[in-house]
């Protein structure tokens, strides 16, 4: 079975700095699919990112970018000048390509703090 | 707009007093989901549904029933409720193409069990 991994339950940066959230991930799949979900106070779940296992270049999403080391299974989100809007939980999630795959198996959560 | 609608947002219930947390979706998806979120835990799969009539068990199906007549509603029913279902629920759907675009997630309902 798949596993995720966030081992950082908290981290904080200060506005307009970089911050890097880390992500491993254990599967002897090939093809899959990883995502960053940000859950802000509302609760609602906000995806920010995906990345499909079999494309070499990392994705983008303006502020947000990913680290994918797939060799590795890791899976960091790095965003660059934070925001205060930025101050969520995020959860890293992976998704098998298998088809009719249907589960995304989530990390633990990183809660970020985003200090003025 | 496209969205995922559950209700209700909150509910406090007693343990053994059924209950239905209903989910809906406005944008003809096959895959259908209900995951739990508790802390340090990440959200787990309770259940799926493929399409119409069509589920199966996730994670940690004990003490859930789905079911799947329509194919925009995804009800979530407790029979007895007991204190360790208290917990956050999230429904989801996603299309069935072959690009994932990632589940679009409904605003969650807290439920508490006393």
């Amino acid at each position: 079975a798949q596993t995720v991994t966030q081992s950082q339950p908290e981290m904080s940066v200060q506005e307009a700095e970089t911050v890097t959230l880390s992500c491993t991930y254990d599967t002897s799949e090939s093809d899959y699919y990883l995502f960053w979900y940000k859950q802000p106070p509302s609760r609602q779940m906000i995806l920010v990112i995906r990345q499909e296992a079999y494309k070499q270049q990392n994705a983008t999403e303006n502020r947000f970018s990913v680290n994918f080391q797939k060799a590795a299974k890791s899976f960091s989100l790095k965003i660059s000048d934070s925001q205060l809007g930025d101050a969520a939980m995020y959860f890293c999630a992976y998704r098998s390509q298998i088809q009719g795959a249907q589960k995304l198996v989530f990390g633990q959560g990183t809660r970020l703090t985003i200090n003025p | 707009e496209a969205q995922v609608t559950q209700n209700p947002r909150y509910l406090i219930t007693v343990t053994g007093k059924k209950l239905t947390v209903t989910c809906s979706q406005n944008m003809n998806h096959e895959y259908m989901s209900w995951y739990r979120q508790d802390p340090g835990l990440g959200l787990r799969q309770i259940y799926y549904s493929m399409n119409v009539e069509v589920t199966d068990k996730g994670d940690v199906p004990e003490g859930y029933k789905v079911s799947r007549k329509e194919k925009r509603n995804f009800p979530l029913i407790l029979e007895s409720p007991s204190p360790n279902q208290t917990s956050l629920y999230f429904c989801a759907s996603r299309n069935r193409g072959f690009r994932d675009y990632g589940y679009t997630f409904g605003s969650g309902t807290r439920l508490t069990v006393v």
